[in-house]
C-alpha cells in the first residue's frame, strides 16, 4: 500500500546492538499507529503502539517514536536478541477503522 | 479456542475454481477483518464487518470476491473462478472495539495456490 512505506526490505544487526525500523506514511488522516511482528508461518501479533499525540511510547525493549510533521515512526530494539529476528509492519490507522500495512522489514539478529 | 482460527490452512485450487475461507474470530470480538498477502508484501485490507454489517468492502479486487459474517461471528470469503493473480495468504483479524485504533488478532492464514 502505498500510503505506507517501509523503505528497508531487511535488516541485520549484532546481538546486543539497537535496531532500528523505520516507517514513513503519506495519510494526514492517520492517528494511531501500530507495530506488529510476524514469524513465518504464523499470523501477525501487535507489539506496540502510539497515538497521534504522542511523540513516544516505550515497552521494555520497544520504544516507538512518532515524527507526525514528517509524517515519520520508528520502531527501536534495544537490546536486539536472536528472538526479535522476524517480519516488522508498520501499520497506521484512523478512527473509522481503515488500518494500512506496509511491505514490511525482515529483522535478522545475529548471535 | 482463545484466538483466530482459519480454514483450511492450505488450499490449493485449479484456475476456475470456486474457494471458499473461513474465519473464527475471538468470541466476542465485534470488528472482523480481511486481508490480502501477496509474497514479499504487506497484509493488503479486503474488507470490514463490524457484528452482521459490512461496513467496508473497498479493498475487495473483484467482483468474483464475496464475503459474509451472517450471524456476527464466523465469516467466509468467497472467491469465485480464481485466477492465478489470487495466489496469497489469507488473513483475518478480529478485534474487540468496534471503532478504531484497536489491536488486530490475527489467524494463521489461509495460503491459497491457484494453479
Amino acid at each position: 500500500d502505498q500510503q505506507v512505506k517501509q523503505n528497508s526490505p531487511s535488516l541485520s544487526v549484532q546481538e546486543g546492538r539497537i535496531s532500528i525500523l523505520n516507517c514513513d506514511y503519506t495519510n494526514s488522516m492517520f492517528d494511531y499507529f501500530l507495530w506488529y511482528k510476524k514469524y513465518p508461518a504464523e499470523g501477525p501479533t501487535f507489539l506496540i503502539s502510539i497515538s497521534s499525540i504522542k511523540d513516544k511510547n516505550e515497552d521494555g525493549r520497544f520504544t516507538v517514536f512518532l515524527n507526525k510533521s514528517a509524517k515519520h515512526l520508528s520502531l527501536h530494539i534495544v537490546p536486539s536478541q536472536p528472538g526479535d529476528s522476524a517480519v516488522y509492519f508498520c501499520a497506521p490507522g484512523s478512527s473509522n477503522n481503515d488500518m494500512r500495512f506496509g511491505a514490511g522489514t525482515r529483522l535478522t539478529v545475529k548471535p | 479456542g482463545a484466538g483466530v482460527s482459519q480454514s483450511p490452512r492450505y488450499k490449493v485450487a485449479k484456475r476456475g475454481q470456486d474457494v471458499a475461507l473461513r474465519c473464527d474470530p475471538i468470541s466476542g470480538h465485534v470488528s472482523l477483518f480481511w486481508y490480502q498477502q501477496a509474497l514479499g508484501q504487506g497484509p493488503e485490507f479486503l474488507t470490514y464487518f463490524q457484528n452482521e454489517a459490512q461496513l467496508d468492502k473497498s479493498g475487495l479486487p473483484s467482483d468474483r470476491f464475496f464475503a459474509e459474517r451472517p450471524e456476527g461471528s464466523v465469516s467466509t470469503l468467497k472467491i469465485q473462478r480464481t485466477q492465478q493473480e489470487d495466489s496469497a495468504v489469507y488473513l483475518c483479524a478480529s478485534s474487540f472495539g468496534g471503532g478504531g485504533a484497536g489491536e488486530l488478532f490475527f489467524g494463521e492464514g489461509s495460503r491459497l495456490t491457484v494453479l
